[in-house]
């Protein structure tokens, strides 16, 4: 079984550009999160997907956006990219269904922005 | 929101000994999960531990178990006969039983000393 894919893995961007990520979450997994690590933040939560429809949101500005497409594949969009946005960028699927201990994360490798 | 407090930016073990990482959490909820995820150097995050807050009995997987202490809402992690493989960025996480958002700690970085 194929894990979490992320593309791309290491991006570099200057600052007012924007970016889009992509992840493919493990088969038959329809929910799809993701999250921010920086150095001393840990991981900060930004979405999460469900069946095409987001169902939680962390806090975070506008310029922060996803979506998640019928094959439950996800991307996520950074515009107007400012220096603060260099992180790791996590994706990590699940089953999706709350409720159930079998219910856990799975993360991908993650995508390594950098902002200059 | 649950917050996930781990109060250990850093500790390190002696290869072949045991270790433990401590987590707090904050909740209103009687009904959660709690996990420990790991985090290699330049490696993906993988799920160590879960926990069950209904069951009493704590968790093991292998060298691995944890101390959850349901009324102190206390979760920690215990790594028996350390490995240099262990080494690694920790992760206690929260996860309520009616959504799927995980809450996380901010971590602690295990060094293995040989």
């Amino acid at each position: 079984k194929a894990g979490v894919t992320q593309t791309p893995r290491y991006l570099i961007k200057t600052r007012g550009q924007q970016v889009t990520l992509s992840c493919s979450p493990i088969s038959g997994h329809r929910s799809v999160s993701w999250y921010q690590q920086t150095p001393g933040q840990g991981l900060q939560f930004l979405f999460e997907y469900f069946s095409e429809t987001q169902r939680n949101k962390g806090n975070f500005p506008g310029r922060f956006s996803g979506r998640q497409f019928s094959n439950s594949r996800s991307e996520m969009n950074v515009s107007t990219l400012e220096l603060g946005d260099s992180a790791l960028y996590l994706c990590a699927s699940s089953w999706g269904q709350g409720g159930s201990g079998a219910n856990v994360l799975t993360f991908g490798a993650g995508s390594r922005l950098t902002v200059l | 929101a649950q917050t996930v407090t781990q109060s250990q930016p850093e500790m390190s073990v002696q290869e072949a000994e045991t270790v433990t990482l401590s987590c707090t959490y904050d909740t209103s909820e009687s009904d959660y999960y709690l996990f420990w995820y790991k985090q290699p150097p330049s490696r993906q995050m993988i799920l160590v531990i879960r926990q069950e807050a209904y069951k009493q009995q704590n968790a093991t997987e292998n060298r691995f178990s944890v101390n959850f202490q349901k009324a102190a809402k206390s979760f920690s992690l215990k790594i028996s006969d350390s490995q240099l493989g262990d080494a690694a960025m920790y992760f206690c996480a929260y996860r309520s039983n009616t959504g799927n958002q995980f809450y996380f700690g901010t971590g602690t970085s295990l060094t293995v000393i040989p």
